[in-house]
Order: C-alpha cells, then structure tokens, then sequence
C-alpha cells in the first residue's frame, strides 16, 4: 500500500526564516514519483515538483530546495528567507510508476508565514 | 494557471438533491481525476478516467457517479446529497505518459444545507 505521512500540521515562522516541511513516504514499488503541491488561501492546488524513484539528486529552484533520501525514505522540502506569500497548505504525494496511478496524498502541512 | 477549467466554482444546494460538477482538462490531456478534499478526510482520490474509459476507482459512493465524453471534458454526478457531502471537489488532468504530474483545477466548492 501506497502512503504519504506528513506530521507537522502547522508551522509558523516570521518573514525571512527557513522552514522545512518533512514528508515521509511508504511504498513497496521501486519504481515510483513523489510530489509537492502548494494550496494557497485561494484554494487551488499548484504543482511544485516532481521527482521520480531512480533520481535522488536535490533540486533547487530559487527559495526552493527538496531533499530526497530513499534511505530514509524522505522527502523533504525546504523555503529559503520564507516570505508571507508563502503563507499556504504544502501537500507531499506519491504516484506508483507503472499503469494508470492515481496520487496518494499526505494530509498536508500549513505554513504561516508572518510579517 | 493549470489550464484545467472546473464549473461551477460554488454551489450551494439542500439535501436530498443532485448536481453535476464538470471539468475541461488541459488541451491534449487524455487522463482525468476527480478527488475530494473535506477537512475530516484530507484529499481523497474518487474515480480516474482515461480517453473516455474508467480506468482506477477509490473512495467512491454509490450515489456519486462520472463519466468522461468523446471530446475529453468529465462530469461528477453526486446525488441524494447528504450534509457530509459538503467539500471541494478537484478534477486534474495529466499527459498521455501518465507518469507525470497532475494538473489541478481551481475546485468546485460545494456546501450541502
């Protein structure tokens, strides 16, 4: 069975701090794809990222960075300098790699960030 | 934007009623998802379809039923509507490799009084 575990409900943090949101995933597929999705106040969900089995090179992408351990199987996603329209619930998820796969979801982490 | 367009955005209907929640997904997307997302619940994964075809079913209720047309658009029938039922529904999209990600719509919100 497929699952996404995200333990921190909330984070809070002020304007300019780093913050990491942990994601901790099961699956017994070597072949898989792991996900971040960002939902702002407005509601949608916004694709971040995405990172397949076989590739556990870090990613930057401007004030963002994840990290993916198969070890420990992680994937972590870290805001540089957060600013307030960070301020959003950040959704990790898991995708099997082979056939018709729906994304299996964690329970999502909110971040509030303040002035 | 995701390019995945849902209609209505808001709906607000009694129990006991039906509607029907429609989405556009991303020009030359074959796939479609439909999930909901409760505050009880998180995202729940409800129906996938594929060129017309149910291709993977999860936490569907019998009341709640899809489909997907020849010109790729879905609808999500959801009937004798129950105070529970109240929650975003998401349709998303994907490519033909069905490997990649999916695209989100911005949700249709729908509250059961």
């Amino acid at each position: 069975a497929q699952k996404v575990t995200q333990a921190q409900t909330e984070i809070s943090v002020v304007e300019k701090e780093d913050v990491t949101l942990d994601c901790v995933y099961e699956t017994r597929d070597t072949t898989y794809y792991l996900f971040w999705y960002k939902q702002p106040p407005s509601g949608e969900l916004v694709f971040l990222i995405r990172r397949n089995s076989f590739d556990e090179q870090n990613e930057i992408s401007g004030r963002y960075s994840w990290n993916f351990q198969k070890s420990t199987s992680s994937f972590n996603f870290t805001i540089t300098a957060s600013q307030v329209v960070d301020s959003a619930v950040y959704f990790c998820a898991l995708r099997r790699g082979t056939g018709f796969q729906k994304l299996v979801f964690g329970t999502g982490t909110r971040l509030l960030v303040s002035p | 934007d995701s390019g995945v367009t849902q209609t209505p955005k808001h709906l607000i209907t009694a129990t006991g009623q039906r509607v029907t929640l429609r989405c556009s997904p991303r020009s030359g997307d074959l796939s479609v998802y439909w999930y909901q997302q409760s505050l009880d619940q998180g995202l729940q994964f409800l129906i996938q379809y594929y060129n017309g075809e149910e291709r993977a079913k999860g936490n569907i209720l019998e009341r709640f039923s899809a489909q997907q047309f020849p010109d790729l658009h879905s609808e999500l029938n959801l009937s004798s509507l129950e105070l529970g039922d109240s929650a975003l529904y998401f349709c998303a999209s994907s490519g033909l490799t069905n490997t990649g990600e999916l695209f989100f719509g911005e949700g249709s919100r729908l509250t059961v009084l």
